[in-house]
């Protein structure tokens, strides 16, 4: 089965850009997705199909895919953006996810 | 407003069985793929089944198939999930969600999520 490997932990300075990355066999062949989960709450989609943003979704959030890794990256971080980050594919008729990454703005 | 609205979760013996609902609104839910993921406490995201518009086409996790049915009722906007045999490894809170128009696994909106217990 296809395996999605993300970073535990990132840490970003306020102000500072934080890249996530996100780990697959030839996943730059795949669209990738992903997920902002705050303590409590749902997910939400912050970027679909490697660079796409959804419709109240800043700017700073933007997307990579190339080879085995995209990357999502979040431009002058700030105290909201800390929370889980999850990347997703569609592989074999299944919903793939990654591990996630907890993202600390310090 | 799109709205997803889980219910039907509890506490559960082992082996027993539980049947969720989402009920939608706030768009035309016979034109989307829909979903339900779960999230073991203090896990990752798993996802668990999805169903086309129609119901024609089902997709299931290694995990759940045999033993989880994933539903859906147009007239009613109505998604389900009959969870059968279940197990503690199945404990999680359980989101309904989206799929984006024209996709089948992009997941544009979730729901709030029910706790679903397998425990005795």
């Amino acid at each position: 089965s296809y395996e999605l490997t993300q970073p535990l932990s990132v840490s970003v300075a306020l102000g500072q850009t934080a890249r996530l990355t996100c780990g697959g066999n030839h996943i730059g062949s795949k669209n990738v997705h992903w997920y902002q989960q705050k303590p409590g709450q749902a997910p939400v989609l912050v970027i679909y199909r490697d660079s796409n943003r959804p419709s109240g979704i800043p700017e700073r959030f933007s997307g990579s895919n190339s080879g085995n890794t995209a990357t999502l990256t979040i431009s002058r971080a700030q105290a909201g953006d800390e929370a889980d980050y999850y990347c997703q594919v569609w592989d074999s008729s299944t919903v793939v996810f990654g591990g996630g990454t907890k993202l600390t703005v310090l | 407003e799109v709205q997803l609205v889980e219910s039907g979760g509890g506490l559960v013996q082992p082996g027993g069985s539980l049947r969720l609902s989402c009920a939608a609104s706030g768009f035309t839910f016979s034109i989307h793929w829909m979903s339900w993921v779960r999230q073991a406490p203090g896990k990752g995201l798993e996802w668990v089944a999805n169903i086309k518009q129609d119901g024609s086409e089902k997709y299931y996790v290694d995990s759940v198939k045999g033993r989880f049915t994933i539903s859906r009722d147009n007239a009613k906007n109505s998604l389900y999930l009959q969870m059968n045999s279940l197990r503690a490894e199945d404990t999680a809170v359980y989101y309904c969600a989206r799929a984006l128009y024209g996709d089948y696994s992009t997941f544009d909106y979730w729901g709030q999520g029910t706790l679903v217990t397998v425990s005795s």
